[in-house]
C-alpha cells in the first residue's frame, strides 16, 4: 500500500525555526517533493530529493534518508507570509506522485 | 503570460448534468496532469499525460474523461454529475516525464454540484 504520514497542524512563532517531518511507506520510492500551498492556491514547488541528504534553498531545507522513509522540510527565519500547508509528496513506481495529506502551518507575531 | 491556466475558476451546476474544465499550458511541457482535491485539502491524482498520451488513470469513475488535443491542452469532461465531485479540480504540466521535474500548478477550478 501507499501511506504517507505528516502531523495535521503546527504553531510557530516569526522568526523562529520550524521542521515540518514526513513519513512515508510506499511500494518502490523515485523521489520526494515539498509543495506550499497558501489557502485558495494552487501549490507551488519547493523542493525534490532524490538522494539522502540535506537540500538548502534559501530559508528552506529539505531532508531526506530513504533507509528510514523519512523526510522534513525546515523553515529559517520564520516570515507571516510562510502560513500555509506544506504538502509532502512522493514519486512511485509507475511515476505516479502520491501526496500527503499536508501539513497546516500557523505563524504568530 | 500565465502558465497553467484553467477555466472555469468556478463552477457550479446541477446533479447530472454534463460539464467541461478545460486547461491550457505555455510552458512547452511534455506531460500534464489532473488533481483533485477534497474538502479536506488532499490532494490526489486522476490522469496524466505525456506527449498526448494517457499514462496514469487513477481509479476514477469512467465518467470523468480527460482530452488532450494537442500536447498544450488537457480537458476534463465530467459526465452525469453527483455530489461527490464537488472539489477544487488542479491542473498541472512538468517539462517531461521523469524524477525531479517540479510541476506547475494552474489555478484550480472549484466545482460545486448542487
Amino acid at each position: 500500500g501507499q501511506n504517507i504520514d505528516q502531523p495535521t497542524e503546527m504553531t510557530a512563532t516569526e522568526g523562529a525555526i520550524v521542521q515540518i517531518n514526513c513519513t512515508y511507506q510506499t511500494s518502490g520510492f523515485n523521489g520526494l517533493f515539498w509543495y506550499q500551498q497558501h489557502a485558495g492556491e494552487a501549490p507551488t514547488f519547493l523542493s525534490y530529493n532524490v538522494l539522502d541528504g540535506l537540500e538548502e534553498k534559501g530559508r528552506f531545507s529539505s531532508f531526506l534518508s530513504r533507509s528510514k522513509g523519512y523526510s522534513y522540510l525546515l523553515l529559517k527565519e520564520l516570515q507571516m507570509k510562510d502560513s500555509a500547508s506544506y504538502l509532502c509528496a512522493v514519486r512511485a513506481p509507475g511515476d505516479k506522485i502520491i501526496f500527503g495529506k499536508g501539513t497546516r502551518l500557523h505563524i504568530l507575531p | 503570460d500565465t502558465a497553467v491556466s484553467q477555466t472555469p475558476k468556478y463552477l457550479v451546476t446541477q446533479m447530472g448534468n454534463d460539464k467541461s474544465i478545460k486547461c491550457e499550458q505555455n510552458l512547452g511541457h511534455d506531460t500534464m496532469y489532473w488533481y483533485k482535491q477534497d474538502s479536506k485539502k488532499f490532494l490526489k491524482i486522476m490522469f496524466s499525460y505525456n506527449n498526448k498520451e494517457l499514462i496514469i488513470n487513477e481509479t476514477v469513475p469512467n465518467r470523468f474523461s480527460p482530452k488532450s488535443p494537442d500536447k498544450a491542452h488537457l480537458n476534463l469532461h465530467i459526465n452525469s454529475l453527483e455530489l461527490g465531485d464537488s472539489a477544487v479540480y488542479f491542473c498541472a504540466s512538468s517539462q517531461d516525464w521523469g524524477e525531479g521535474d517540479e510541476q506547475f500548478f494552474g489555478p484550480g477550478t472549484r466545482l460545486t454540484v448542487l
